[in-house]
């Protein structure tokens, strides 16, 4: 059964701080994964897509590493600020137009 | 590019009325649009997937008489949930796949969302 696992559940951290985000995944095959922010009571934002033979890319203070071999990603948000305060949400697809497996999601919350 | 807007943004209906979600690709075509729904504190759940001009595949579980999916035209799909009920209190969210980019990467562009509350 596919699944993407995401942790932790849900995390809080100073403002100015980094944090990193994990998901794990058993989706196979495997074409692509990206990472979401979603803000409370808004749709998915698409941060990062990770394809197979690529390890890590950034975007601005987002930075998402991927390890195809042990099925495992990861979002580290550097200098983080109030606004990052979202679900991340970690998306797997297997390619073609076959259903992409959605992760269970982390609930970041930056305090000041 | 690639907006997906919905509407409306929130919803507030009796019990036993019909509300239509609507979800429009903005600025490209969509031959696919996916409708989600989402509880508090969890992922978004597929619920179904609408091709233009065809009917809508209906994940296991889901009603297809209870949430009415019409994929009309490229730029435009409706979900319908009929004679709601609280249970039915939900956010639902929309998706598009760009058909400019279809094969690639198989990218979904998400809708703003839409609350629905049943009283």
């Amino acid at each position: 059964k596919n699944q993407v696992e995401q942790s932790p559940q849900s995390l809080i951290i100073l403002e100015g701080k980094n944090c990193t985000l994990q998901c794990n995944y058993t989706v196979s095959p495997f074409s692509n994964l990206r990472w979401y922010k979603q803000d409370t009571g808004r749709g998915p934002v698409s941060l990062t897509i990770m394809t197979f033979s690529e390890n890590t890319k950034s975007n601005g203070r987002y930075t998402a590493t991927l390890d195809a071999d042990t099925k495992q990603s990861s979002l580290h948000i550097t200098a983080s600020q109030l606004s990052d305060s979202a679900s991340y949400i970690c998306v797997v697809n297997p390619g073609g137009y076959q259903k992409v497996t959605f992760g269970t999601g982390t609930k970041l919350q930056v305090i000041p | 590019g690639a907006v997906v807007s919905q509407h409306p943004s929130w919803v507030i209906c009796k019990s036993g009325t019909s509300v239509k979600i609507e979800c429009r690709s903005l600025d490209f075509q969509a031959t696919t649009m996916f409708w989600y729904r989402q509880f508090p504190k969890q992922s978004l759940m597929l619920m179904a997937t609408s091709n233009e001009g065809s009917k809508a595949t209906y994940e296991q579980g889901v009603e297809k008489d209870k949430f009415l999916i019409n994929h009309a035209s490229l730029t435009l799909s409706t979900l319908t949930v009929t004679s709601a009920h609280p249970e039915d209190s939900s956010f639902y969210i929309c998706s598009a796949r760009d058909l400019g980019l279809a094969g690639i990467h198989n990218e979904q562009f998400f809708g703003p969302g839409t609350r629905l509350t049943v009283l």
